[in-house]
Protein backbone atom coordinates (compact mmCIF):
# COMPACT_ATOMS: atom_id res chain seq x y z
CA UNK A 1 0.00 0.00 0.00
CA UNK A 2 1.17 3.00 -0.38
CA UNK A 3 -0.58 5.13 1.74
CA UNK A 4 -1.41 8.87 0.97
CA UNK A 5 0.34 10.30 -2.03
CA UNK A 6 0.40 13.67 -2.59
CA UNK A 7 1.79 16.16 -6.18
CA UNK A 8 3.76 17.63 -6.27
CA UNK A 9 6.02 18.12 -3.89
CA UNK A 10 7.20 21.70 -4.76
CA UNK A 11 5.77 24.21 -6.58
CA UNK A 12 6.19 27.81 -7.55
CA UNK A 13 3.39 30.01 -8.67
CA UNK A 14 2.99 33.58 -9.71
CA UNK A 15 0.48 36.01 -8.34
CA UNK A 16 -3.09 35.00 -9.47
CA UNK A 17 -2.22 31.70 -11.13
CA UNK A 18 -4.01 28.68 -10.68
CA UNK A 19 -3.38 25.23 -9.80
CA UNK A 20 -4.43 21.56 -8.31
CA UNK A 21 -2.76 19.49 -5.71
CA UNK A 22 -3.39 16.22 -6.13
CA UNK A 23 -4.27 13.87 -2.99
CA UNK A 24 -4.70 9.83 -3.36
CA UNK A 25 -4.98 7.28 -0.79
CA UNK A 26 -5.05 3.41 -1.48
CA UNK A 27 -6.55 2.52 1.95
CA UNK A 28 -9.79 2.72 1.57
CA UNK A 29 -10.70 5.89 3.54
CA UNK A 30 -13.92 7.88 3.75
CA UNK A 31 -12.35 10.45 5.40
CA UNK A 32 -10.11 12.97 3.77
CA UNK A 33 -8.84 16.13 4.88
CA UNK A 34 -6.02 18.92 3.94
CA UNK A 35 -4.02 20.92 5.98
CA UNK A 36 -1.75 24.07 5.54
CA UNK A 37 1.13 24.31 7.87
CA UNK A 38 2.89 27.72 8.28
CA UNK A 39 5.18 28.39 11.39
CA UNK A 40 4.12 29.64 14.46
CA UNK A 41 0.73 27.71 13.50
CA UNK A 42 0.69 24.30 13.43
CA UNK A 43 -1.80 22.77 11.08
CA UNK A 44 -4.79 24.46 10.15
CA UNK A 45 -7.33 22.81 8.70
CA UNK A 46 -8.59 23.76 5.17
CA UNK A 47 -11.13 21.60 3.64
CA UNK A 48 -12.37 17.74 4.55
CA UNK A 49 -14.81 15.20 3.39
CA UNK A 50 -16.44 12.69 5.13
CA UNK A 51 -17.03 10.50 2.05
CA UNK A 52 -17.54 10.79 -2.01
CA UNK A 53 -19.75 13.77 -3.40
CA UNK A 54 -19.81 15.11 0.64
CA UNK A 55 -17.15 17.80 1.40
CA UNK A 56 -17.15 20.90 4.28
CA UNK A 57 -14.94 23.61 5.23
CA UNK A 58 -12.39 23.43 8.38
CA UNK A 59 -10.68 26.72 9.37
CA UNK A 60 -9.41 28.45 6.53
CA UNK A 61 -11.06 27.81 3.75
CA UNK A 62 -11.22 30.84 1.41
CA UNK A 63 -9.54 30.58 -1.74
CA UNK A 64 -9.38 27.00 -1.64
CA UNK A 65 -11.68 24.67 -3.40
CA UNK A 66 -12.45 20.99 -3.11
CA UNK A 67 -14.04 18.17 -5.04
CA UNK A 68 -14.73 14.46 -3.98
CA UNK A 69 -15.61 12.64 -7.11
CA UNK A 70 -14.40 9.18 -5.84
CA UNK A 71 -13.39 7.59 -2.41
CA UNK A 72 -9.86 7.74 -3.38
CA UNK A 73 -9.19 10.94 -4.69
CA UNK A 74 -9.09 14.44 -2.99
CA UNK A 75 -7.56 17.85 -5.20
CA UNK A 76 -7.50 20.92 -3.76
CA UNK A 77 -7.39 24.09 -5.72
CA UNK A 78 -5.90 26.96 -5.56
CA UNK A 79 -7.78 29.22 -8.56
CA UNK A 80 -6.18 33.04 -7.78
CA UNK A 81 -2.92 31.90 -5.73
CA UNK A 82 -1.94 34.74 -3.63
CA UNK A 83 1.23 35.26 -1.50
CA UNK A 84 -0.41 34.60 1.95
CA UNK A 85 -1.16 31.37 0.61
CA UNK A 86 2.63 30.29 0.30
CA UNK A 87 2.93 27.37 2.94
CA UNK A 88 3.45 23.49 3.24
CA UNK A 89 0.14 21.51 2.75
CA UNK A 90 -0.72 18.48 3.83
CA UNK A 91 -3.06 15.86 2.98
CA UNK A 92 -4.81 13.21 5.71
CA UNK A 93 -7.17 10.32 5.76
CA UNK A 94 -8.52 7.78 7.95
CA UNK A 95 -11.77 6.05 8.41
CA UNK A 96 -14.55 8.00 9.83
CA UNK A 97 -16.20 6.97 12.66
CA UNK A 98 -17.07 3.40 13.25
CA UNK A 99 -17.76 3.19 16.74
CA UNK A 100 -14.49 1.19 17.45
CA UNK A 101 -11.81 3.50 19.41
CA UNK A 102 -8.41 3.95 17.55
CA UNK A 103 -10.37 3.57 13.86
CA UNK A 104 -10.26 6.77 13.21
CA UNK A 105 -6.37 7.86 13.44
CA UNK A 106 -5.15 10.18 10.64
CA UNK A 107 -2.80 9.39 8.16
CA UNK A 108 -0.73 11.89 6.88
CA UNK A 109 1.03 12.26 3.38
CA UNK A 110 5.04 13.85 3.11
CA UNK A 111 3.14 17.48 1.83
CA UNK A 112 3.26 19.63 -1.48
CA UNK A 113 5.66 22.77 -0.33
CA UNK A 114 3.94 25.53 -2.45
CA UNK A 115 5.63 29.08 -2.77
CA UNK A 116 3.74 32.01 -4.21
CA UNK A 117 5.66 35.29 -5.75
CA UNK B 1 -13.08 27.47 22.69
CA UNK B 2 -11.18 24.45 21.72
CA UNK B 3 -7.74 24.54 21.84
CA UNK B 4 -4.52 22.62 21.89
CA UNK B 5 -0.88 24.32 23.89
CA UNK B 6 2.71 23.81 23.91
CA UNK B 7 4.28 26.44 25.65
CA UNK B 8 7.76 25.09 24.28
CA UNK B 9 8.46 26.33 20.95
CA UNK B 10 12.46 25.64 20.98
CA UNK B 11 13.67 22.51 22.93
CA UNK B 12 17.49 21.95 22.93
CA UNK B 13 18.80 18.45 24.93
CA UNK B 14 21.99 16.56 25.24
CA UNK B 15 21.91 12.52 23.85
CA UNK B 16 21.17 10.36 26.44
CA UNK B 17 19.14 13.73 28.43
CA UNK B 18 15.67 12.45 29.55
CA UNK B 19 12.74 14.90 27.60
CA UNK B 20 9.59 15.98 28.37
CA UNK B 21 7.57 18.10 26.13
CA UNK B 22 4.53 20.03 27.48
CA UNK B 23 0.70 19.63 25.77
CA UNK B 24 -2.45 21.63 27.71
CA UNK B 25 -5.83 21.29 26.08
CA UNK B 26 -9.27 22.76 26.23
CA UNK B 27 -11.93 20.84 25.11
CA UNK B 28 -15.63 20.40 25.42
CA UNK B 29 -16.21 16.88 25.45
CA UNK B 30 -13.94 13.40 26.35
CA UNK B 31 -10.89 14.09 24.32
CA UNK B 32 -9.50 11.72 22.24
CA UNK B 33 -4.85 12.95 22.47
CA UNK B 34 -2.38 12.47 20.19
CA UNK B 35 1.63 13.39 19.72
CA UNK B 36 2.68 13.24 15.83
CA UNK B 37 6.21 13.64 15.23
CA UNK B 38 7.53 15.33 11.75
CA UNK B 39 11.20 14.83 10.84
CA UNK B 40 12.54 17.54 8.62
CA UNK B 41 11.01 17.92 4.83
CA UNK B 42 8.53 14.89 6.32
CA UNK B 43 5.03 14.29 6.95
CA UNK B 44 3.77 13.94 10.56
CA UNK B 45 3.65 10.16 11.85
CA UNK B 46 1.49 9.02 15.00
CA UNK B 47 3.65 8.55 18.46
CA UNK B 48 0.80 7.79 20.36
CA UNK B 49 -2.75 8.30 20.81
CA UNK B 50 -5.00 8.07 24.13
CA UNK B 51 -8.89 7.30 23.97
CA UNK B 52 -9.41 5.16 27.54
CA UNK B 53 -8.23 2.77 30.25
CA UNK B 54 -4.78 3.60 31.66
CA UNK B 55 -3.97 7.27 31.25
CA UNK B 56 0.02 6.52 30.64
CA UNK B 57 0.56 5.07 27.24
CA UNK B 58 3.51 4.01 25.31
CA UNK B 59 3.92 4.89 21.70
CA UNK B 60 6.73 4.31 19.00
CA UNK B 61 10.66 4.75 19.24
CA UNK B 62 10.10 4.71 23.09
CA UNK B 63 7.91 7.80 23.56
CA UNK B 64 5.03 7.27 26.37
CA UNK B 65 2.76 10.29 27.34
CA UNK B 66 0.51 10.57 30.43
CA UNK B 67 -3.12 11.64 30.39
CA UNK B 68 -3.73 13.96 33.46
CA UNK B 69 -7.66 15.08 33.35
CA UNK B 70 -7.44 16.94 36.09
CA UNK B 71 -4.68 19.32 34.66
CA UNK B 72 -5.94 18.87 30.66
CA UNK B 73 -2.60 17.93 30.38
CA UNK B 74 -1.01 15.00 27.66
CA UNK B 75 2.45 15.59 28.21
CA UNK B 76 5.22 13.72 26.16
CA UNK B 77 8.53 12.03 27.65
CA UNK B 78 11.70 9.61 26.68
CA UNK B 79 13.82 8.87 29.44
CA UNK B 80 16.72 8.99 27.05
CA UNK B 81 16.76 10.85 23.60
CA UNK B 82 18.61 10.26 20.68
CA UNK B 83 20.15 12.11 18.26
CA UNK B 84 17.61 11.00 15.37
CA UNK B 85 14.81 12.07 17.81
CA UNK B 86 15.66 15.77 16.84
CA UNK B 87 12.14 16.83 15.00
CA UNK B 88 9.17 18.60 15.77
CA UNK B 89 6.38 17.13 17.50
CA UNK B 90 2.68 18.26 17.79
CA UNK B 91 0.10 17.90 20.09
CA UNK B 92 -3.31 16.97 19.11
CA UNK B 93 -6.92 16.83 20.71
CA UNK B 94 -10.59 15.57 18.70
CA UNK B 95 -12.74 12.72 19.76
CA UNK B 96 -14.16 9.91 18.40
CA UNK B 97 -17.06 11.48 16.95
CA UNK B 98 -15.42 14.46 15.15
CA UNK B 99 -12.42 13.40 12.88
CA UNK B 100 -12.71 16.31 10.77
CA UNK B 101 -12.27 18.67 14.47
CA UNK B 102 -9.00 17.25 14.93
CA UNK B 103 -7.12 20.13 16.68
CA UNK B 104 -3.62 20.98 16.38
CA UNK B 105 -0.99 22.73 18.52
CA UNK B 106 1.63 25.28 17.16
CA UNK B 107 4.48 22.62 17.87
CA UNK B 108 7.89 22.04 19.48
CA UNK B 109 10.79 21.81 17.59
CA UNK B 110 13.32 19.63 19.34
CA UNK B 111 17.51 19.97 19.13
CA UNK B 112 19.02 16.55 20.34
CA UNK B 113 23.07 18.02 20.76
CA UNK B 114 25.74 15.34 20.45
Amino acid sequence: NAGVTQTPKFQVLKTGQSMTLQCAQDMNHEYMSWYRQDPGMGLRLIHYSVGAGITDQGEVPNGYNVSRSTTEDFPLRLLSAAPSQTSVYFCASSYFFTGEAGANVLTFGAGSRLTVL
Amino acid sequence: AQSVTQPDIHITVSEGASLELRCNYSYGATPYLFWYVQSPGQGLQLLLKYFSGDTLVQGIKGFEAEFKRSQSSFNLRKPSVHWSDAAEYFCAVGSSYNTDKLIFGTGTRLQVFP
